[in-house]
């Protein structure tokens, strides 16, 4: 257990509807990330918050946008979900913001099925 | 970010060591080496960690080479929960970087009773 909670679990919607991933972070970590995996891509890195400000985009689409708020929780919001979207989202945290080196902690992931 | 060239498949046999190589010929002096590996149906862990000399931990061994052009990630007694795929990851630790993994194919680790 990495101490990262990520719901749901498991996600089955379909194409144009809108949906909220959510991850609790570590107690005591400040950073969390996104990234997506889907089977012709591999790990994509999404996006970087750090207690609250948001650090660096990757490859996130528009359509996408994800906050962290004052608890440190976060939330990815996918919107006019398309079948392509289907994959899974991992969110990992991290001690870190700057100048320090360390692991990143990943949760079990949120399994997205647009149908 | 600088990358990295992993074979794409290793195959070992439980309860023996295993070598998996990583060349990081564009490494730049502020990269880290990060390994992570990922079970199936989980999420990736991280493994180790190091910058310029050899290190071990409960996990695993890494080796540097001296010239910090490609490392190895040493599994001293590979089980059969060992089998993942492993990434090998450079890490950008300089001032105003950002500390994202960027993960490439990895490394199918395969482990035969």
């Amino acid at each position: 257990d990495s101490g990262v909670t990520q719901t749901p679990k498991h996600l089955i919607t379909a194409t144009g509807q809108r949906v909220t991933l959510r991850c609790s972070p570590r107690s005591g970590d400040l950073s969390v990330y996104w990234y997506q995996q889907s089977l012709d891509q591999g790990l994509q890195f999404l996006i970087h918050y750090y207690n609250g400000e948001e650090r660096a985009k990757g490859n996130i689409l528009e359509r996408f946008s994800a906050q962290q708020f004052p608890d440190l929780h976060s939330e990815l919001n996918l919107s006019s979900l398309e079948l392509g979207d289907s994959a899974l989202y991992f969110c990992a945290s991290s001690v870190e913001g700057t100048g320090i080196t360390g692991e990143l902690f990943f949760g079990e992931g949120s399994r997205l099925t647009v149908l | 970010d600088a990358k990295t060239t992993q074979p794409n498949s290793m195959e070992s046999n439980e309860e023996e060591p295993v070598h998996l190589p990583c060349n990081h010929s564009t490494i730049s002096g502020t990269d880290y080496i990060h390994w992570y590996r990922q079970l199936p149906s989980q999420g990736p862990e991280y493994v180790i960690h190091g910058l310029t000399s050899n290190v071990n931990n409960r996990m695993a061994s890494l080796a540097i080479a001296e010239d910090r052009k490609s490392s190895t990630l040493i599994l001293h007694r590979a089980t059969l929960r060992d089998a993942a795929v492993y990434y090998c990851i450079l890490r950008d630790r300089s001032r105003g970087s950002n500390y994202k993994l960027t993960f490439g194919k990895g490394t199918l680790l395969t482990v035969n009773p």
